[in-house]
This record gives structure tokens, C-alpha cells and sequence, in this order.
């Protein structure tokens, strides 16, 4: 199975600070697409950010942006400014060469932002 | 706006009890999913669609069926519900770009 590992269960920063969230994946497709996906404590979960595997500038939403190391197979995700809104579950996702394909998840990262 | 709803929020069921999830979205698109959202383990594809009386299992179809009778409309059939079934439900709905959630329903089976 093609898996997306999140190796941090939790992670936690101060508002106003930097933090970094970790996501590697396996695949043996050459063209495919990572996402970062985000659900607030019980609302809805929204899509971040996207990035497409034949990129290779990292993409940047705002406060958002990622470190895509396509060899490595790694797709990290940034946060800058951290704010109190930003708490929440955080997934990395892979899908095919079609990026609305089906999804393979990451196991979550839950993000603590500290006032 | 993009919107996928599902029919409960939080749904209590017994063992046995035949459970029907609705997800319903408003977006005319043709790919539909039945994720299952556990701790620790993400989220895992139950089944999906990408057309009407069309379905194809996802990761973890066991114990579980579907129906898609309209375009909008994805429904998730527990047969028999039994505990190990307790979790959170995610439907989505797919453009071409990426995948809409809709809230969730956490099941639990007592």
C-alpha cells in the first residue's frame, strides 16, 4: 500500500511563532499531487494548501507555504505568524495524477496554539 | 460556494441495527467518497462513486455498502452495525482540483 506518514501526533507553538508540521509519503507515480488539509475542532475540513508533484516552486497560501523535497518524498508544511485560529487537525494527503483522485491520508497532526 | 452536507451530526445506533448515512452536494459533480476518520489513523476510503449506480470499494468496504440513485445524493449502508463501527464519517465530494468535505457524522454503535 502507498502510505503518507505525519510523525507528529501533536505539536504545539506560540502565537506569533514559526512552526513546521512533517509529512512524508511513498509513491511510484511520477506526476501526482500533496495537499494539506485542515479540520477545526468539530467544523468542517478545509483544504490549505496544494501542490502539484511536476512543480517544482513550492506553493504559498498567505501564512501558509511548504517545503516540497520530491526525491526525498517529503511535503512539510509551514505555518508563520501562528495564530489562535489555527488550531486544529492537520492531514497530508497524496492523490494520483488527477488531483481531485481518490486521497490517502496521513495519520493527523493536532496543532496546539498557546496564547 | 461549495457545499457537501451530511444528514446527522451525531448518530447513536445498536448492534445490529441496519444505519443509513446521506450525504447530499450541490456541486454537479461526479466523483463522490465515504471516508472513515479514526485517531491516529487518518482518514480511509470507504467506497466511492463516479457516477450514478456506479461504485467501486475503497480500503475498508467491509461491512459497509453504498447507493447512488441521483447525482447529488451518496449513501452509506451499514447492514448490520456492530461496535468496531463506532467512528467518525467524512463524505466528499470532487472537482477537478481537489476534494470538498462535508462535516462528518460520529456514529457511535452502544
Amino acid at each position: 500500500a502507498q502510505t503518507v506518514t505525519q510523525s507528529q501526533p501533536e505539536m504545539s507553538v506560540q502565537e506569533a511563532e514559526t512552526v513546521t508540521l512533517s509529512c512524508t509519503y511513498d509513491t511510484s507515480e511520477s506526476d501526482y499531487y500533496l495537499f494539506w488539509y485542515k479540520q477545526p475542532p468539530s467544523r468542517q475540513m478545509i483544504l490549505v494548501i496544494r501542490q502539484e508533484a511536476y512543480k517544482q516552486q513550492n506553493a504559498t497560501e498567505n501564512r501558509f507555504s511548504v517545503n516540497f523535497q520530491k526525491a526525498a518524498k517529503s511535503f512539510s508544511l509551514k505555518i508563520s505568524d501562528s495564530q489562535l485560529g489555527d488550531a486544529a487537525m492537520y492531514f497530508c494527503a497524496r492523490s494520483g495524477n488527477n488531483a481531485g483522485n481518490m486521497l490517502t491520508f496521513g495519520g493527523g497532526t493536532r496543532l496546539m496554539v498557546k496564547p | 460556494d461549495v457545499k457537501v452536507t451530511q444528514s446527522s451530526r451525531y448518530l447513536v445506533k445498536r448492534t445490529g441495527e441496519k444505519v443509513f448515512l446521506e450525504c447530499v452536494q450541490d456541486m454537479d459533480h461526479e466523483n463522490m467518497f465515504w471516508y472513515r476518520q479514526d485517531p491516529g489513523l487518518g482518514l480511509r476510503l470507504i467506497y466511492f462513486s463516479y457516477d450514478v449506480k456506479m461504485k467501486e470499494k475503497g480500503d475498508i468496504p467491509e461491512g459497509y455498502s453504498v447507493s447512488r440513485e441521483k447525482k447529488e445524493r451518496f449513501s452509506l449502508i451499514l447492514e448490520s452495525a456492530s461496535t468496531n463501527q463506532t467512528s467518525m464519517y467524512l463524505c466528499a465530494s470532487r472537482s477537478r482540483t481537489e476534494q470538498y468535505f462535508g462535516p462528518g457524522t460520529r456514529l457511535t454503535v452502544t
